[in-house]
């Protein structure tokens, strides 16, 4: 089955960029989204299809997706960005979804 | 506005079964495929099972298959994961989400808690 690898962590201080990614095998042919799931909360899409953002979302919130790696990039973090975040694929040898471990983002 | 609301979770014995339930609002809930997603404590995410509309076509994670189902009652707006032979492997958050996975998941439940334990 298809595999999403993410990094476990990423630390920032506030105002900085932080860049959280999303690898798999050829990635970059699939429609990649993006989570936030803040402590006690449900998940909340961030980014869809790779880059588009829900209404709401701010345009700090961007995403990319080539070759073998998605790209999930929050400008001018703040505070409340800290939160995990899941990228999601669907995986169409099985047609199941797969989401990726997941990414601690700290800011520090 | 567009609601979910998980219930049914609880304190289960291993071997035990529940029946977990989602109250569906605020949506066509007839023209969408639902999920179930659950979430172990402290880990990520993982995808349980899906239906699609009229209840005719339901999928499960292979590692759940015979142990857990899926189904719908649309004229009662409400989604279904019976859950049998538990273990505390089983114990997560368990939240229902509107889709199939095939596209994002764009609402999602508060999520009902499951704990398997003797």
């Amino acid at each position: 089955s298809y595999v999403l690898i993410q990094s476990p962590s990423v630390s920032v201080a506030p105002g900085q960029t932080a860049r959280i990614t999303c690898g798999g095998n050829n990635i970059g042919s699939k429609s990649v989204h993006w989570y936030q799931q803040k402590a006690g909360q449900a998940p909340v899409v961030v980014v869809y299809h790779d880059s588009d953002r829900p209404s709401g979302i701010p345009e700090r919130f961007s995403g990319s997706n080539s070759g073998d790696t998605a790209t999930l990039t929050i400008s001018r973090v703040e505070a409340g960005d800290e939160a995990d975040y899941y990228c999601q694929v669907w995986d169409s040898n099985t047609d199941h979804p797969v989401f990726g471990g997941g990414t601690k983002l700290t800011v520090l | 506005e567009v609601q979910l609301v998980e219930s049914g979770g609880g304190l289960v014995q291993p071997g035990g079964s529940l029946r977990l339930s989602c109250a569906a609002s605020g949506f066509t809930f007839s023209s969408h495929w639902m999920s179930w997603v659950r979430q172990a404590p402290g880990k990520g995410l993982e995808w349980v099972a899906n239906i699609n509309q009229d209840g005719s076509e339901v999928d499960c994670v292979d590692s759940l298959k015979g142990r857990f189902t899926i189904s719908r009652d649309n004229p009662k707006n409400s989604l279904h994961l019976q859950m049998n032979s538990l273990t505390p492997d089983d114990t997560a958050m368990y939240y229902c989400a509107r889709g199939s996975g095939s596209s994002w998941y764009g609402y999602w439940g508060q999520g009902t808690l499951v704990i398997v334990s003797s």
